[in-house]
């Protein structure tokens, strides 16, 4: 089984629409959680980090759930610049090796 | 420009030439990242150092890879005999030291897009 599971879409998501989407880890090791846009043919870039409370940026609100082992990203008022693909990482203290999702693909269409 | 660099952008190659990748980090960083991303799937680790120091690498680093970090600051990645599957593009990252409790934020770099034909 993979370490990150994403499902990729793509998501087509009208202008102002709401859209969320999860990934689920397998690994229990201590670890740290984020959310990575990446922009076509670009490097990835931290989005935000995700914290056992939640956490909210603006319209972005991300959670961790890890009794179940997933986290998710709410995007609140699609813009056409939030057209990405979110990765789902995990990173393992220490080493701080990354480990990424497929990533969710999103397309805001106006 | 501050930020991680690498060098060339785009590669192709003939199968079976050997290719050379440079990734300049953010100065003050120790960690250095070398990760393989290839069309519709996520970044994949390969290996990484702390300072001049290899300290892990993955199953995915074939012994046709190699990968350097001479003086603790750039690095380089090489593969030899190149193959049509390592066609992907090779992302740099670079942090700072992680603690037992917190995994700092990975800057990332342009990636070196490697075509084999």
């Amino acid at each position: 089984r993979k370490e990150v599971e994403q499902d990729p879409g793509p998501f087509n998501v009208p202008e102002g629409a709401t859209v969320a989407f999860n990934c689920t880890y397998s690994n229990s090791a201590s670890q740290s959680f984020f959310w990575y846009r990446q922009d076509c043919r670009k490097e990835p870039k931290l989005l935000m980090s995700v914290y056992s409370s939640g956490n909210e940026d603006g319209r972005f609100t991300a959670q961790l759930n890890r009794a179940s082992q997933y986290i998710s990203l709410l995007i609140r008022d699609s813009k056409l610049s939030d057209s990405a693909t979110y990765l789902c990482v995990w990173g393992i203290y220490g080493n701080n090796r990354l480990a990424f999702g497929k990533g969710n693909q999103v397309v805001v269409i106006p | 420009d501050t930020g991680v660099s690498q060098d060339p952008r785009h590669k192709i190659t003939k199968r079976g030439q050997n290719v050379t990748f440079r990734c300049d980090p953010i100065s003050e960083h120790n960690r250095l990242y070398w990760y393989r991303q290839t069309l519709g799937q996520g970044p994949e680790f390969l290996t990484y150092f702390q300072n001049e120091a290899q300290l892990e690498k993955s199953r995915l680093l074939s012994d046709r890879f190699s990968a350097e970090r001479p003086k603790g600051s750039f690095s380089t990645l090489e593969i030899q005999r190149t193959e049509q599957g390592d066609s992907a593009m090779y992302l740099c990252a670079s942090s700072l030291l992680g603690t037992r409790r917190a995994v700092n934020e990975q800057f990332f770099g342009p990636g070196t897009r490697l075509t084999v034909l």
